[in-house]
């Protein structure tokens, strides 16, 4: 079965700071990842996605992601963090059948 | 367009009652999906449906548990006999796609109250 591991649970950042999070994943063979985010108050929401290609994805707000398959790992990064970025962020994994597998989330504070 | 709709948002059911919980997904989507998020975790799956056809219902945690998805677009998720552990907020989502890959749009939630 599949597993997602996300290992930071709260991060708290100041504005401009660089953000990683953390994403790790069990299955192995071929993957679809996926990072959502749910601001406070809204739904969940996809933020970008790896199915094939480049391993480095942009998505929406100026966040990336790199697949590195030999890590099983597909970490989220933003470069300089705004206020507006504070929400919590999940992790997924879909194989191709359908269902995905989420990870338990980081939250993220930025202080302005 | 309209996104992900659910209703009721919120529902406070007695120990032992039945609840009805509706997924309204995007036109045209072909999948539909119900996710289980407890307080602090991230969403279980539950369900599957592409189109009618109801192709994985490996998450349902008991048969107390029931979806449908009649003419292939509304949803309805069925708990018979509520218990205290069924407390939680149940997402609703739908994909045009069937690979997987095409990521899920989500609804606001119903949170699910048990008493």
């Amino acid at each position: 079965a599949q597993s997602v591991s996300q290992h930071n649970h709260h991060v708290i950042l100041s504005e401009a700071a660089s953000l990683e999070l953390g994403c790790n994943y069990s299955y192995g063979g071929t993957v679809n990842l996926f990072w959502y985010v749910q601001y406070p108050g809204q739904h969940l929401q996809l933020l970008l996605k790896y199915f094939s290609g480049d391993p480095l994805v942009k998505g929406i707000k100026g966040f990336e992601a790199e697949f590195i398959k030999s890590k099983f790992s597909f970490n989220l990064r933003k470069p300089s963090v705004q206020w507006s970025d504070t929400a919590e962020y999940f992790c997924a994994v879909n194989t191709n059948a359908g269902k995905s597998t989420f990870g338990d989330g980081t939250t993220l504070t930025v202080k302005p | 367009g309209a996104g992900v709709s659910q209703s009721p948002r919120y529902k406070v059911a007695k120990r032992g009652q039945d609840v009805a919980l509706r997924c309204d997904p995007i036109s045209g989507h072909v999948s539909l999906f119900w996710y289980q998020q407890a307080l602090g975790q991230g969403p279980e799956f539950l369900t599957y449906f592409q189109n009618e056809a109801q192709l994985d219902k490996s998450g349902l945690p008991s048969d107390r548990f029931f979806a449908e998805r009649p003419e292939g677009s509304v949803s309805t998720l069925k708990i018979q006999r509520t218990q205290q552990e069924d407390s939680a907020v149940y997402l609703c989502a739908s994909s045009w796609g069937t690979s997987g890959a095409t990521g899920q749009y989500f609804g606001p939630g119903t949170r699910l109250t048990v008493t």
